[in-house]
């Protein structure tokens, strides 16, 4: 059975703070990503990584950088958070294609205050 | 650019009636269209996708969608929906370029009351 995990679902940071935020998927997927959520604005890509130590930026990498030193781990980085990176953080990985469809985590829940 | 709309934000439907949500797309390249849904406090699943061929496409619990290229568009549809259908539901494309993550809608909340 396919396996996205994130480290927490839940977690509070004060601003300022850098956070870390864990994915690791168990398929061997070359393809993994970061996605935030929000209510009325769907998902929106942060950053994207095809393979180890390979990344690219999505729609709204500002604020955000990623770490991806083994295949089955990704990491999201807020290097000072703000009160406005508050949001759903939704990890996916996909094996390489762009017929597959991508494999999400159950979230994390950052609260910036 | 390529985008995706979902023309309904929310959707309130009795139990057992049937639904539509729909899902329009713009790309000026070939695409394959995916929908998930996404249950209360739980991450996005996959319904159902269209890479090629049949382009009526049947999904799990009951669901399936139609492509129709001249109208760029890809409804969900479900003849008789349950409680349990109650659901955020996502309408992504995946373009057919190298390097690419999914472009997801907006989004379409299905309320599903008794």
């Amino acid at each position: 059975d396919v396996k996205v995990t994130q480290s927490s679902r839940y977690l509070v940071k004060r601003t300022g703070e850098k956070v870390f935020l864990e994915c690791v998927q168990d398929m061997d997927h070359e393809n993994m990503f970061w996605y935030r959520q929000d209510p009325g604005l769907g998902l929106r890509l942060i950053y994207f990584s095809y393979d180890v130590k390979m990344k690219e930026k999505g729609d709204i990498p500002e604020g955000y950088s990623v770490s991806r030193e083994k295949k089955e781990r990704f990491s999201l980085i807020l290097e000072s958070a703000s009160t406005n990176q508050t949001s759903m953080y939704l990890c996916a990985s996909r094996r390489e294609g762009r017929t597959y469809e991508q494999y999400f985590g159950p979230g994390t829940r950052l609260t910036v205050t | 650019a390529q985008s995706v709309t979902q023309l309904d934000s929310q959707v309130p439907v009795f139990e057992e009636a049937p639904v539509e949500l729909r899902c329009n797309y713009s790309s000026s390249v070939s695409v394959y269209l995916f929908w998930y849904v996404q249950y209360p406090n739980q991450g996005l699943q996959l319904l159902l996708k269209y890479l090629s061929g049949s382009t009526l496409v049947k999904g799990i619990n009951g669901f399936e969608a139609e492509f129709n290229k001249s109208q760029t568009s890809f409804h969900l549809r479900k003849p008789s929906v349950h409680i349990s259908d109650t659901a955020e539901y996502f309408c992504a494309v995946s373009l057919n370029q190298a390097g690419t993550a999914l472009i997801f809608g907006k989004g379409t909340t299905l309320s599903v009351s008794s």
